[in-house]
C-alpha cells in the first residue's frame, strides 16, 4: 500500500529538540522530493520545508530557518524534521508529504500527520 | 513571497446546489495552483493540480480553472461527501502557500 506513517510528535517544552519521522511505502521513495506541512489547531495549511531526491537540496519557511532540519534516509525510506527551540507558535499537526510537479510541487500523497505541543 | 486569498471563507450550500470557491494570488503564478480538500481530523485530499487537473480518481463534478492571478474550483452538483474544508496552494516558487481555507457547510 502507498503510504506516509508520520511519528515522533509529543507535548514538548518551550525551546525542546523533538525529531519527528516519516515512513515511507508502496513507491520508490527515492525518486520523489518530499515535504512537511503543518496546521495548527483550527487553522490552516503552512508549508514548512522540503527536501530534493538526494538530499543535497532544502527549502524552508523563513519562521523555521535556523530552527528545523529537513533531512532523508533512502536506504530507510524515510524522512525527518529536527526541530528545535520550539516556541509555542510551533504547536500543529505535521504532516508529512509526497510532492509532485518537480520541486515546488503540490501534494499528491499525505501521512495521517503527528501533533506537536509545545507548553510548559 | 506570494499571497493566497480565499474567498469566501464559509460558504452554505445544499445538496445538489453549484458551487464556487476563489483563490486569487498576488502575482502571477500562470498555472501553477493545486486545489485540496480536507474533512475534520484528516489530512488534505489533492483535487486538482496545474490548476485544471484533475486528480485521478476524483470525481468529475470537481473542476478547475484560471491562470495568472484568479483562480476557481467548482463543484457541479454538491453531494454529502462534499461538505469539507477546500484549501488552494501555489507551487511557482518558494515560499510555497496555501489559501486560508473555504469551508463549506450544510445550509
Amino acid at each position: 500500500e502507498v503510504q506516509l506513517v508520520e511519528s515522533g510528535g509529543d507535548l514538548v517544552q518551550p525551546g525542546g529538540s523533538p525529531r519527528l519521522s516519516c515512513a515511507a511505502s508502496g513507491f520508490t521513495f527515492s525518486n520523489y522530493w518530499m515535504s512537511w506541512v503543518r496546521q495548527a489547531p483550527g487553522k490552516g495549511l503552512e508549508w514548512v520545508a522540503n527536501i530534493n531526491q538526494d538530499g543535497s537540496a532544502k527549502y524552508y519557511v523563513d519562521s523555521v530557518k535556523g530552527r528545523f532540519t529537513i533531512s532523508r534516509d533512502n536506504f530507510k525510506n524515510s524522512q525527518y524534521l529536527q526541530m528545535s527551540s520550539l516556541r509555542a507558535e510551533d504547536t500543529a499537526v505535521y504532516y508529512c508529504a509526497r510532492v509532485d510537479g518537480g520541486d515546488s510541487g503540490f501534494y499528491d500523497l499525505w501521512g495521517r500527520g503527528t501533533l506537536v505541543t509545545v507548553s510548559s | 513571497d506570494i499571497q493566497m486569498t480565499q474567498s469566501p471563507s464559509t460558504l452554505s450550500a445544499s445538496v445538489g446546489d453549484r458551487v464556487t470557491i476563489t483563490c486569487r494570488a498576488s502575482q502571477s503564478i500562470s498555472t501553477w495552483l493545486a486545489w485540496y480538500q480536507q474533512k475534520p481530523g484528516k489530512a488534505p485530499k489533492l483535487l486538482i493540480y496545474k490548476a485544471s487537473s484533475l486528480e485521478s480518481g476524483v470525481p468529475s463534478r470537481f473542476s478547475g480553472s484560471g491562470s495568472g492571478t484568479e483562480f476557481t474550483l467548482t463543484i457541479s452538483s454538491l453531494q454529502p461527501d462534499d461538505f469539507a474544508t477546500y484549501y488552494c496552494q501555489h507551487y511557482n516558487s518558494y515560499p510555497l502557500t496555501f489559501g486560508g481555507g473555504t469551508k463549506v457547510e450544510i445550509k
